[in-house]
């Protein structure tokens, strides 16, 4: 299986401040990797696709980077909505995998 | 429109086996390239990816659970059925089924709440 080491655990951002997630996979996983924006209580949203994508319907101060096996997530400028968990998912290869998911909250 | 909803028991006993229903509208699972997937997540963890059943009837299992999970369609391709056998107080978690096109989940069902136990 591949493994998705995800860090940090949790953050804590400032409104307007800009904020990185980051997702590695233990073997080359060709783009093929999500983010996901989950509140409490709901299910996962699709914010990122193919590492860069931004979903429809998504702020584009939202933005995802990487190749191989290393990725990650940038909120520009936090807002107040982004508050929640996320996570990464790589679709490369069965079985899925996500990340273990990063606490956002505001400070 | 998509929509996807699941459907459970709300609570089993351990032993017994779970039985989960994903009905969905706005698409067909006939069509090329469509893949439903069930996914957990316990309260407070991660989400972990089960199974799933494509637009051709092929099936792919977690090897983690593979030997206790079914999944399987209706004819009409408008619904995908989850078993697990056997379960046990580590099933206890929130069940999603969620569509996806090439490993994208864009679409998600609401989730319900499976509890084990005695």
């Amino acid at each position: 299986d591949i493994q998705m080491t995800q860090s940090p655990p949790s953050l804590s951002a400032s409104l307007g401040e800009t904020v990185s997630i980051e997702c590695r996979a233990s073997e080359d996983i060709y783009s093929n990797l999500a983010w996901y924006q989950q509140k409490s209580g709901k299910s996962p949203q699709l914010l990122i696709y193919y590492a860069s994508s931004l979903q429809d319907g998504v702020p584009s101060r939202f933005s995802g980077s990487g190749s191989g096996t290393q990725y990650s997530l940038k909120i520009s400028g936090m807002q107040p909505e982004d508050e929640g968990v996320y996570y990464c998912l790589q679709g490369s290869k069965y079985p899925l995998t996500f990340g273990s998911g990063t606490k956002l909250e505001i400070k | 429109q998509v929509t996807l909803k699941e459907s459970g028991p709300g609570m089993l006993q351990p032993s017994k086996t779970l039985s989960l229903t994903c009905s969905f509208s706005g698409f067909s699972l006939s069509t090329s390239g469509m893949v439903v997937s069930w996914i957990r997540q316990p309260s407070g963890k991660s989400l972990e990816w089960l199974a799933a059943i494509d637009w051709d009837g092929d099936k792919y299992y977690n090897p983690s659970l593979k030997s206790r999970l079914t999944v399987s369609k209706d004819t009409s391709n408008t619904q995908v059925f989850l078993k697990i056998t056997s379960v046990d107080i580590a099933d206890t978690a929130t069940y999603y089924c969620a569509r996806s096109t090439i490993a994208v989940f864009a679409y998600w069902g609401q989730g319900t709440l499976v509890t084990v136990s005695s």
